[in-house]
């Protein structure tokens, strides 16, 4: 099983709400990570979590905020967010860094 | 900084046809290369692995090379189908993280 689940599929907000998105897998992996891809544009890097440690953060606005509560599972809390960070947002886990990665299907968050 | 680009960036050919995807990148100090397919709207499918160390990977009627030397790697996709049609992105790995190519855009015609 090389599944990456993520939740909701679709998410719409406004610039005063505060969301989460959370990702799963159950695959033992100790790295997972955040992607933000724009229309038309490949994913970005935006986080990266080590054994539960964030290891990278591509200086990533603070209106978006990752939470690694266990091994299994990753959120980004978000808050504040503008239009401009419509995207898909996209987890992904690997064994361990630098091993092969496997991705969620993403989260589409539409920002009004 | 790691430059990633994937050549041609778009390719429609009818069914049948053997196809060869270009990425080129710019730092070498890569671990590995991975190489996903992308539908519209979806997440990425894992395709291929090559480690640094590896010049060529199989997985069916998908075949990947690597030059890491040169900063080249080629994916090339046998007796295509209209199911093969979707974006294909190349990504080095280096520093912990993966690096995203631009993508070929590919339809497959029957």
């Amino acid at each position: 099983d090389t599944e990456v689940t993520q939740t909701p599929k679709h998410l719409v907000m406004g610039m005063t709400n505060k969301k989460s998105l959370k990702c799963e897998q159950h695959m033992g992996h100790r790295a997972m990570y955040w992607y933000k891809q724009k229309a038309k544009k490949p994913p970005e890097l935006m986080f990266v979590y080590s054994y539960e440690k964030l290891s990278i953060n591509e200086s990533v606005p603070s209106r978006f905020s990752p939470e690694c509560p266990n091994s299994s599972l990753l959120n980004l809390h978000l808050h504040a967010l503008q239009p401009e960070d419509s995207a898909l947002y996209l987890c992904a886990s690997s064994q361990e860094v630098r091993t092969e990665a496997f991705f969620g299907q993403g989260t589409r968050l539409t920002v009004v | 900084k790691q430059e990633v680009t994937q050549i041609p960036a778009a390719l429609s050919v009818p069914e049948g046809e053997n196809l060869v995807l270009n990425c080129s990148f710019t730092d070498s100090a890569i671990y590995n290369l991975q190489w996903f397919r992308q539908d519209p709207g979806k997440g990425l499918t894992s395709l291929l692995l090559i480690q640094s160390s590896q010049r060529e990977q199989t997985s069916g009627r998908l075949n990947a090379s690597l030059d890491k030397s040169s900063g080249r790697s080629t994916l090339y996709i046998a007796a295509s189908q209209p199911g093969d049609s979707a974006t294909y992105l190349c990504a080095p790995g280096g520093g912990n993280k993966l690096t995203f190519g631009t993508g070929t855009q590919l339809k497959v015609e029957l």
